[in-house]
């Protein structure tokens, strides 16, 4: 089935461990984008990536990195968790030739630091 | 971003009324918006879209409308239905960057 895979569906993760979460899409769609979301309110970007070997900051970018080495796929990194990026993690694409068409989204990763 | 989480802005309608959700954008840059649906404990769900060079398209029972003029974006929701109870968001791209930011989100109530 085509769409987007996010792994894993939760996690539990101490302090100050790092921790890498997986998306991968085979839609073949050149933008992708991570956002966070927590209890209650919007989602917030991330990082994003408008093609394979390029990334770009989004709203809130500070202590996550990302990578884009090819086009199906996006891994968000905690290098250092901390208690406050406890939220629920999604990853979404875009496809068409100006990124213009609808935006698929993973089922979300609920992310718990302790 | 700002704490809305137990201010989250509701609409609150009754059965087989027609429902209006607004959202203004901020980047007059932007070339593409998206309407979506979220239950809880679940990801988002695309509803409508609608390019920058449009300024309504309708899909079924709902219909989205652009004014960008003064960067607002509305929801119709025709004869609302129990099961359209959730919170829905908007989403603006932006043609420079193509980051897609969201709006703050506005829960529906659809009373019986």
């Amino acid at each position: 089935t085509a769409g987007i895979t996010q792994a894993p569906t939760s996690q539990i993760l101490a302090a100050g461990r790092s921790m890498t979460l997986r998306c991968t899409q085979d839609m073949r769609h050149n933008a992708m984008y991570w956002y966070r979301q927590d209890l209650g309110l919007g989602l917030r970007l991330i990082h994003y990536s408008n093609t394979a070997g390029t990334t770009g900051k989004g709203e809130v970018p500070d202590g996550y990195s990302v990578s884009r080495a090819n086009t199906d796929d996006f891994p968000l990194t905690l290098a250092s968790a901390v208690p406050s990026q406890t939220s629920v993690y999604f990853c979404a694409s875009i496809g068409g030739r100006f990124m213009n068409t609808e935006a698929f989204f993973g089922q979300g990763t609920r992310l718990t630091v302790v | 971003g700002e704490s809305v989480g137990l201010h989250l802005p509701t609409l609150s309608v009754q059965e087989g009324d027609n429902s209006i959700i607004n959202c203004a954008y901020s980047n007059s840059a932007s070339d593409y918006f998206i309407w979506y649906k979220q239950e809880s404990g679940k990801g988002p769900q695309f509803i409508i879209d609608i390019r920058s060079n449009m300024d309504k398209r309708q899909g079924q029972r709902v219909t989205v409308l652009l004014n960008k003029t003064v960067k607002h974006l509305s929801l119709q929701i025709a004869a609302t239905q129990p099961g359209d109870s959730a919170v829905y968001f908007c989403a603006e791209k932006s043609g420079a960057t193509n980051k897609l930011i969201f709006g703050t989100g506005t829960l529906l109530a659809v009373q019986p």
